[in-house]
């Protein structure tokens, strides 16, 4: 079962900052935080991972909080491409499969 | 461009009849993975494998097997296809190691249904 909790829906509007929540109370010591995003009728796409430092990258930024109890994604400047259902996973390592819940549906309105 | 390619976009087969879901990447990946997506129910892990004529059950193993006799190849078999397989496969791969950033790359994934 996933490990993870995310609203099932949110809206954002173009141009500004999507930030989607998940919570994983239970993640332990060696559990990384991962996303990925799936934009309709294509595969999964992966966007950033983080232990428990910020992490950035040219899709997003990821803040973990200092618990390691929750995490936000954030997608500075959002567009109408980014509208996707996007997926937190916690896995302990990059060699095991990735288990899937049901994500968070955004949807970025013009 | 690392890619993923599937078969097929889109695949109708009978009740009963053989199906097979071919997977192949060029990464040189030792991971492969194949999931089946359905509406509600999210991405559930089926097989994966590891090495060449290596195979591990995912969650759903049921009424499916697999073949990895190629590194780049990962091929999904639907012995007697039932209507409750009509779904969007997925395939994926990854490098082998314990890395955490070793991501997972998708393929277009195939939607099959299942008459």
């Amino acid at each position: 079962d996933a490990k993870t909790t995310q609203p099932p829906s949110m809206d954002c509007a173009e141009g500004r900052a999507a930030n989607l929540p998940c919570n994983h109370s239970t993640i332990s010591g060696n559990e990384y935080v991962y996303w990925y995003r799936q934009i309709h009728s294509q595969g999964p796409q992966y966007i950033i991972h983080g232990l428990k430092n910020n992490e950035t990258n040219e899709m997003a930024s990821l803040i973990i909080t200092e618990d390691r109890k929750s995490s936000t994604l954030i997608l500075p400047h959002a567009t109408l491409r980014d509208t996707a259902v996007y997926y937190c996973i916690v896995r302990w390592t990059g060699n095991t499969p990735l288990v899937f819940g049901k994500g968070t549906r955004l949807s970025v309105i013009a | 461009d690392v890619k993923v390619t599937q078969s097929s976009r889109y695949l109708v087969k009978r009740t009963g009849e053989k199906v097979f879901l071919e997977c192949v990447q060029d990464m040189d990946h030792e991971n492969m993975f194949w999931y089946r997506q359905d509406p509600g129910l999210g991405l559930r892990l089926i097989y994966f494998s590891y090495d060449v004529k290596m195979k591990e059950k995912g969650d759903i193993p049921e009424g499916y097997s697999v073949s990895r006799e190629k590194k780049e190849r990962f091929s999904l078999i639907l012995e007697s296809a039932s209507t409750n397989q009509t779904s969007m496969y997925l395939c994926a791969s990854s490098q082998l190691g314990g890395g955490p950033g070793n991501e997972q790359f998708f393929g277009p994934g195939t939607r099959l249904t299942v008459l």
